[in-house]
């Protein structure tokens, strides 16, 4: 069974500051790892996601992802926020072959401010 | 091109009544998954359909819940006799057909939010 940890519900940076969410995971094999973002009243949207090919990953609006497969980490990150970041991410993981039964994380709330 | 539709955005019940809660998937799209949110956790799989089946539905509770995916219209998750603790934030997602060697990028709805009173 595969599971994700986000550690750190609740995150707060200044404008401008790095941003780092992390994951971590369990999983028995090679795992494909996903990041979303949902903002307020909205539905979940594909930030990036590892499907075994480079390990770090880039995606939208300016974050990237790196695997570290002797960590078991997937943490996210953004050199700068923008107050548009303020959102909820959500790390998760599906198992090679079963990639339609994404287990998420529970979330973490990151807020940007001035 | 429409994204994901779910609809109604809000629903209210009180307990005992049936809830259903509809999704559109995306223009070509075959696949739906149906996700739960309960209040301060992550997202829940609950069933994966493709028109007229069901192919997983590990994640459904055993009783009051069904799901469906007809071959017109949309799929429905149909909750019956609800109670308090069904209220949470219902999600649809949908895919194309699973490539051969990747995973499926799931594209979601903007949810259903379910309140029982």
């Amino acid at each position: 069974a595969q599971s994700v940890t986000q550690l750190g519900s609740h995150v707060s940076v200044s404008e401008g500051a790095l941003v780092l969410l992390r994951c971590n995971y369990s999983s028995s094999v090679p795992p494909y790892l996903f990041w979303y973002v949902q903002y307020p009243n909205q539905g979940l949207q594909l930030l990036l996601k590892y499907t075994s090919a480079a390990t770090l990953v880039k995606g939208i609006n300016g974050f990237e992802a790196e695997f570290k497969k002797s960590e078991t980490s997937f943490h996210l990150t953004k050199p700068s926020a923008h107050m548009s970041d303020a959102a909820e991410y959500f790390c998760a993981v599906t198992l090679t072959g079963t990639a339609s039964k994404l287990t998420f994380g529970t979330g973490t709330r990151l807020q940007v401010t001035l | 091109n429409a994204g994901v539709m779910q609809n109604p955005r809000h629903l209210v019940r009180r307990r005992g009544q049936e809830a259903r809660l509809r999704c559109s998937p995306m223009k070509g799209h075959s696949h739906v998954y149906w996700y739960r949110q309960l209040p301060e956790e992550g997202l829940k799989f609950m069933v994966y359909l493709q028109k007229e089946n069901i192919i997983d539905e590990s994640g459904m509770p055993k009783e009051r819940f069904s799901a469906e995916f007809p071959k017109e219209g949309p799929s429905i998750l149909r909750i019956q006799q609800v109670v308090r603790g069904d209220s949470a934030a219902y999600f649809c997602a949908s895919s194309p057909p699973q490539p051969p060697s990747g995973a499926n990028v799931l594209t979601f709805g903007a949810g259903s939010r379910l309140t029982v009173l």
